[in-house]
């Protein structure tokens, strides 16, 4: 079964601190990662993609890794910002279908 | 550049009543169309997905339907709402390859009373 799952469920850190979050996936055969960003009561934002064949994307303050073999992927925040609070999800598309799999998301808190 | 719009932004409806939420999108043909919804605190459930017009795969039984008059136009409707029909509804359109970042509107909040 094609499933993706995030942790942690929730997170609270201090302005300027780093964090990680994880998902980990089922999905085969995979085709591609993403993370997203969504504030609350908006649509959610494509941060970063990652193939098969690549380990590490960055934008900006965002670093995404994946491990195809384990299948795990990470987002990494660097010097957190009060407007990285928000909802960051994972997705992972398949190489055949139109669908999307979506984990349930990490609720960022960034707090002075 | 490609644009997705949704309206109402947000709406509250009685139990019992009809709902129509639209989604259009601009600047792009033949898009992959899909409808989510969002509990509080909870992920995105696909409701329904469309790859062209007049065609729709629903992915959870449910007193909602979609339609797909236009190529860039996708209606979520209701005969009558039940108080479990409040969310945040997420239109959202893809290219046609799975390689394609899907690309969501702004939501509309339905709240049913």
């Amino acid at each position: 079964k094609n499933q993706v799952e995030q942790s942690p469920q929730s997170l609270i850190i201090l302005e300027g601190k780093n964090c990680t979050l994880q998902c980990n996936y089922t999905v085969s055969p995979f085709s591609n990662l993403r993370w997203y960003k969504q504030d609350t009561g908006r649509g959610p934002v494509s941060l970063t993609i990652m193939t098969f064949s690549e380990n590490t994307k960055s934008n900006g303050r965002y670093t995404a890794t994946l491990d195809a073999d384990t299948k795990q992927s990470s987002l990494h925040i660097t010097a957190s910002q009060l407007s990285d609070s928000a909802s960051y999800i994972c997705v992972v598309s398949p190489l055949t279908g139109n669908q999307f799999y979506f984990g349930t998301g990490t609720s960022l808190t960034v707090i002075p | 550049s490609q644009t997705i719009h949704q309206w109402p932004a947000t709406l509250v409806q009685p139990v019992g009543s009809p709902l129509s939420l639209e989604c259009t999108v601009e600047g792009t043909s033949n898009p992959n169309l899909y409808w989510y919804r969002q509990a509080a605190g909870r992920g995105l459930q696909l409701l329904f997905y469309s790859v062209g017009i007049g065609q729709i795969s629903s992915e959870v039984p449910q007193n909602l339907s979609a339609s797909r008059p236009q190529d860039r136009q996708f209606i979520l409707s209701s005969k009558k709402l039940l108080l479990s029909d409040s969310g945040f509804y997420l239109c959202a359109w893809s290219g046609t390859i799975s390689y394609n970042e899907q690309f969501f509107g702004p939501g509309t909040r339905l709240t049913v009373l």
